[in-house]
């Protein structure tokens, strides 16, 4: 089975860009859609976007402005940029998977990352 | 954007006990593409069912999903010790969306 691990700083300044990495590990990035997915902290779930290896994405409307999704199939790692945070942006952070023939259904997660916006 | 209303907030049972929890859309959900996860304090959800009622993979028996439209339920038949957890639907016919949870705690 798939398995992912986010990487990257978990203090942000507000009006800065949060950038985000997801290592695959354990299956072909080209057989599976790439999602992120967020949390606040004691809140409910909010998906953000997805990519397709080939490059392809779709975003939350609601965030679709700040953020972008890219993907290195070459390291089997995908990545998500946020400009512009706030606190509101403050969260857990998740990549999971997603099955080819359901894009935007979150399958298997990472454990998350804790990402706090803060002077 | 498709609202997903869960309820009870909070539901109180006993090992043994049977839970209902429901999830109900604002407008129907497309493909009936509706989805439960289960999360533990200090982990990521858990993918319990998807299309309002197949199981994914590990997911015990015990646990089963019903409903089509914008009315939809996740039943745990006996609980067990670790059953006990938030519980979210989402659905994944139109852009993402999930509720607000149900959390689901020891009586």
């Amino acid at each position: 089975q798939v398995q992912l691990q986010e990487s990257g700083p978990g203090l942000v300044k507000p009006s800065e860009t949060l950038s985000l990495t997801c290592t695959v590990s354990g299956g072909s990035i080209s057989n599976y859609y790439w999602s992120w997915i967020r949390q606040p902290p004691g809140k409910g779930l909010e998906w953000i976007g997805y990519i397709y290896y080939s490059g392809s994405t779709n975003y939350n409307p609601s965030l679709k402005s700040r953020v972008t999704i890219s993907v290195d199939t070459s390291k089997n790692q995908f990545s998500l940029r946020l400009n512009s945070v706030t606190a509101a942006d403050t969260a857990v952070y998740y990549c999971a998977s997603a099955p080819l023939y359901s894009s935007w259904l979150p399958e298997v997660w990472g454990q998350g990352t804790l990402v706090t916006v803060s002077s | 954007d498709i609202v997903l209303t869960q309820s009870p907030g909070t539901l109180s049972l006993s090992p043994g006990e049977r839970a209902t929890l429901s999830c109900r859309a604002s407008q129907s959900v497309r493909n009936s593409y509706l989805a439960w996860y289960q999360q533990k304090p200090g982990q990521a959800p858990r993918l319990l069912i998807f299309g309002a009622s197949s199981r994914a993979t590990d997911i015990p028996d015990r646990f089963s999903g019903s409903g089509s439209g914008t009315d939809f339920t996740l039943t745990i038949s006996r609980l067990e010790p670790e059953d006990f957890a938030v519980y979210y639907c989402q659905q994944y016919g139109s852009s993402p969306t999930f509720g607000q949870g149900t959390k689901l705690e020891i009586k």
